[in-house]
């Protein structure tokens, strides 16, 4: 069972355009959600991050919204610029309760082509 | 160096073969994780260490032995692995397991099993 999940699995966009890159996910006990972006041959990077006591973050051309009662949250990037595209990772975060430490748990990823 | 490195970036092997992958942080953090990506499927979450201790075993084969004999290093040691184990290995690390740490990922070893 997925419990996040990123429904498109790429989009193309013109440069100076808005991307948007949605991601859904079910567990409501997920309290941090994070945005990680994966050039090819290279580890995924950290983008921006929300806390679910948020319904936004905004950091440069990125930003997150947080629609908790959806349990949806979306990545926009504007103006989007070619060295954008790459593969854009969603994350939820929980506690492991059986444990001692935070779970990531990841969506299968959107591949972002910016066209010139 | 710098960051998160991964050595092999690319490891072929055969079924019979003992292998090891190797993740070194040079950012000075306390936990270290191994992740698998399978073709089209999710960041998988395998180990975690904090402090040189295993503190999540997510349900991994026994085919798979993490090490992680200091906080800069951690080790995958791979013995007859199957075919469906053929993934790209990600290591990361973070300053603790707590609050909002970030996790900085490896480049990465891709892994093929004949």
């Amino acid at each position: 069972d997925q419990q996040v999940k990123q429904n498109s699995p790429s989009l193309s966009v013109q440069e100076g355009r808005i991307s948007i890159l949605n991601c859904d996910y079910t567990n409501s006990m997920f309290d941090y959600f994070l945005w990680y972006k994966k050039y090819p041959a290279e580890g995924p990077t950290f983008l921006i991050s929300i806390s679910s006591i948020k319904d936004k973050n905004e950091d440069g051309r990125f930003t997150v919204f947080l629609n908790k009662s959806a349990k949806h949250l979306s990545l926009h990037i504007v103006p989007s610029q070619p060295g954008d595209s790459a593969v854009y990772f969603c994350a939820a975060r929980v506690w492991n309760s059986g444990g001692s430490n935070y779970k990531l748990t990841f969506g299968k990823g959107t591949l972002l082509t910016v066209n010139p | 160096e710098t960051g998160v490195t991964q050595t092999p970036r690319h490891l072929v092997m055969g079924m019979t073969n003992k292998k090891s992958l190797k993740c070194e942080q040079h950012l000075g953090h306390n936990a270290m994780y191994w992740y698998k990506q399978s073709a089209k499927k999710p960041l998988e979450l395998m180990f975690v260490y904090s402090l040189e201790e295993r503190v999540e075993n997510n349900s991994v084969p026994s085919r798979f032995s993490p090490e992680c004999p200091n906080s800069s290093h951690l080790f995958l040691h791979l013995h007859t692995l199957q075919p469906e184990d053929s993934a790209l290995y990600l290591c990361a690390s973070s300053q603790g397991l707590a609050g909002q740490d970030t996790q900085y990922f490896g480049p990465g070893t891709r892994l093929t099993v004949l």
